[in-house]
């Protein structure tokens, strides 16, 4: 049982538009999501984060958006820029005192210069 | 300050072998957690641990273990190998052990052969 899902596994995207990386997830009791990103070789550096009492949290050129009632979230980056090409990590917490995130498979984002 | 340093790097087995990865959190961190990414499933959870306690454990059979030592140094250790085990093992470290960000280190690389 995929508790979140990234059901896009790539998506590409030119240079200076937006990206929009897109987030479900099943658990209701998740009370808070977080974004990483993944470059080959590294692990996942975290890149902004969203508490479930909140709709928008943003950080420079990166926002994330949280639709509780359609369990969805969504990770925007404008503009895209070629080093943002990685792999993003949506991931979801259960329990404020562990440690554990759930984690989708990730998208790979391409910007194309 | 550095960030988490995980070793070996690499490191190839085979099937019936055991084997132990090591951490090195970050100066001041005193959690710890470790994740296995695989290709087809993502980032799983694996443990944690808080000042020398585990605090929690992922749906992984008993031939996964681990450790944390006075100094927030962990190991984990995984058994009697077998061919599904090949993987990249990130261990993550955190201050408050609240997982609001988590600092992964670039992991290692188990292959079993």
């Amino acid at each position: 049982d995929q508790q979140v899902k990234q059901n896009s596994p790539s998506l590409s995207v030119q240079e200076g538009r937006i990206s929009i990386l897109n987030c479900d997830y099943t658990n209701s009791m998740f009370d808070y999501f977080l974004w990483y990103k993944k470059y080959p070789a590294e692990g996942p550096t975290f890149l902004i984060s969203i508490s479930s009492i909140k709709d928008k949290n943003e950080d420079g050129r990166f926002t994330v958006f949280l639709n509780k009632s359609a369990k969805h979230l969504s990770l925007h980056i404008v503009p895209s820029q070629p080093g943002d090409s990685a792999v993003y990590f949506c991931a979801a917490r259960l329990d404020w005192t562990s440690e554990k995130l759930v984690f989708g498979k990730g998208t790979k984002l391409t910007v194309n210069p | 300050k550095a960030g988490v340093t995980q070793t070996p790097r690499y490191l190839i087995k085979t099937r019936g072998q055991q084997v132990t990865l090591s951490c090195s959190p970050i100066s001041g961190h005193r959690s710890v957690s470790w994740y296995q990414q695989t290709p087809g499933q993502g980032l799983q959870f694996l443990f944690e641990y808080f000042s020398e306690t585990q605090r929690n454990k992922g749906n992984f059979p008993g031939r996964f273990s681990g450790r944390q030592f006075s100094n927030s140094r962990s190991e984990m250790n995984v058994s009697t190998l077998e061919l599904g085990d090949s993987a990249l093992y990130l261990c993550a470290s955190s201050q408050t052990g609240t997982n609001e960000k988590l600092f992964f280190g670039s992991g290692t690389q188990l292959s079993v052969l």
